[in-house]
């Protein structure tokens, strides 16, 4: 079975740049989710999909950050525009519903500059 | 308070050593746990759910105690390969997660 796929893997840009990270979950799951990990910390959610409809993105800087998961299925997240503090790793996670355990994809690792 | 709490560690046990991690948690609405692991720039991995009646597999052994509030994971004969992240989540509407408990196994 095909596991989460994120791109791009690695990303460096500079402060004030835009940058977009895509996500394709395993098929069937109906829940979708971004994480911000900041190294030495957990998981932080930024947004959870349900199909395409936002459950929770109440930790999501909306000011700067947007997602979208057309179709129910695959989703983008951007900044536009990033901070030196958006330096981390995202990871797109999906689950068959928000009880069950989540997979996640590998994560892109974005180094602002 | 935070929805779920871990003690960050790094706890620093040798080969064969049996060490515990305890993760608290706030809104007991929850019905579902899990234990992650993640290795260092890897992202996390399931290790074992855990259920009310307690969890075991292999070397790894999970507990839930809803009276008290928190899940705990034993690890036993801990291998040199057990050193890594573990991460403890609270399944609900909107899951969350603990900050991670470090554990280096030395020789």
């Amino acid at each position: 079975e095909a596991g989460v796929a994120q791109s791009p893997r690695y990303k460096i840009i500079e402060k004030r740049q835009s940058v977009a990270f895509w996500c394709n979950p395993i098929s069937g799951h109906a829940t979708l989710y971004w994480y911000q990990q900041i190294l030495g910390q957990g998981p932080k959610l930024l947004i959870q999909f349900q199909n395409n409809g936002v459950v929770d993105d109440s930790q999501l800087p909306k000011d700067r950050f947007s997602a979208e998961r057309l179709k129910g299925v695959d989703s983008t997240l951007k900044i536009q525009p990033a901070k030196l503090e958006d330096s981390a790793v995202y990871l797109c996670a999906s689950s068959l519903d928000s009880t069950t355990e989540a997979f996640f994809g590998q994560g892109t690792r974005l180094t602002v500059v | 308070r935070k929805e779920v709490e871990q003690d960050p560690g790094p706890f620093n046990v040798p080969e064969g050593a049996t060490v515990a991690f305890n993760c608290t948690y706030s809104n007991s609405a929850s019905q579902s746990f899990f234990w992650y692991r993640q290795d260092c720039r890897k992202e996390p991995k399931l290790l074992m759910s855990v259920y009310s009646s307690g969890n075991e597999d292999g070397r790894f052994t999970a507990q839930l105690n809803r009276a008290s509030q928190y899940i705990s994971l034993l690890i036993r004969d801990s291998k040199l390969s057990d050193s890594a992240t573990y991460l403890c989540s609270k399944g609900s509407y909107i899951p969350t997660f603990g900050r991670g408990t470090s554990l280096i196994v030395h020789p």
